[in-house]
C-alpha cells in the first residue's frame, strides 16, 4: 500500500530537549511538507521541500529544522527554541506539478512538559 | 479579514439529514478549491478537489464553487454517522501547492 508513514503516533519529551520527528512516502512524490495543527487553528506551514536536498521556510519555521537526504524522507526537528512545541504534526507530500492536492501521514502528536 | 473563514460548527444532525458546509475567501487569486475529511487523531484525506468554478458530485457528495461571490460549498446527501469528523477547505492561487491556505476546519456528528 502507497503512503505516507508518520512515527511515532504520540511523543513525550521534557522541555529543552530537541525531538525528531518521522516521515517516509513511498508514494515516488518529489515535494513533501510539514504542516502544524492546534485546536481552533487551520494548518500552518512550517517546512516544505520540492526536490533532495533543497528546502524551503513555511510560515512558522522559527524553532524547526528538516533535512531532505533522501526523496522517500523528510524529517523535522522540533528544537528547544521553539517556545510552544507541544502540537498535532502532519507531514504531507506531492506529485510534482503545480497545485496538486496533498496527499496527508497520520500525524504526530507532541507533547512537551 | 482572514483569507479563508470557515465556521468551526460544532455542527450536529440527525442520521439521513443533508448538510452543507461552507467557506468564504476573500482572494479573488485563487483558483484551486479542495476539501478535506479528518478523522480524530488522523491525517486530513483529500475529498474533493476543484478547478475554478462550477460544481461536482462523487457519490453522496457535491462540491461548488461560486467565485463571484467568493464562496465554496460542501453538501454531504442522505449522511452516515461515519461522515462525523472535521471537515476543513483548503483552496489556492496557480503556483506551488506550498501555496495552500486551509479553512480551520468545522467538526460535524451525524446522529443515529
Amino acid at each position: 500500500d502507497g503512503g505516507i508513514t508518520q512515527s511515532p503516533k504520540y511523543l513525550f519529551r521534557k522541555e529543552g530537549q530537541n525531538v525528531t520527528l518521522s516521515c517516509e512516502q513511498n508514494l515516488n512524490h518529489d515535494a513533501m511538507y510539514w504542516y502544524r495543527q492546534d485546536p481552533g487553528q487551520g494548518l500552518r506551514l512550517i517546512y516544505y521541500s520540492q526536490i533532495v536536498n533543497d528546502f524551503q521556510k513555511g510560515d512558522i519555521a522559527e524553532g524547526y529544522s528538516v533535512s531532505r537526504e533522501k526523496k522517500e524522507s523528510f524529517p523535522l526537528t522540533v528544537t528547544s527554541a521553539q517556545k510552544n512545541p507541544t502540537a498535532f504534526y502532519l507531514c504531507a507530500s506531492t506529485p510534482q506539478g503545480l497545485n496538486s492536492p496533498l496527499h496527508f501521514g497520520n500525524g504526530t502528536r507532541l507533547t512537551v512538559t | 479579514q482572514k483569507e479563508v473563514e470557515q465556521d468551526p460548527g460544532p455542527l450536529s444532525v440527525p442520521e439521513g439529514a443533508i448538510v452543507s458546509l461552507n467557506c468564504t475567501y476573500s482572494n479573488s487569486a485563487f483558483q484551486y478549491f479542495m476539501w478535506y475529511r479528518q478523522y480524530s487523531r488522523k491525517g486530513p484525506e483529500l475529498l474533493m478537489y476543484t478547478y475554478s468554478s462550477g460544481n461536482k458530485e462523487d457519490g453522496r457528495f457535491t462540491a461548488q464553487v461560486d467565485k463571484s461571490s467568493k464562496y465554496i460549498s460542501l453538501f454531504i446527501r442522505d449522511s452516515q454517522p461515519s461522515d462525523s469528523a472535521t471537515y476543513l477547505c483548503a483552496m489556492s492561487s496557480p503556483g506551488g501547492s506550498e501555496k495552500l491556505v486551509f479553512g480551520k476546519g468545522t467538526k460535524l456528528t451525524v446522529n443515529p
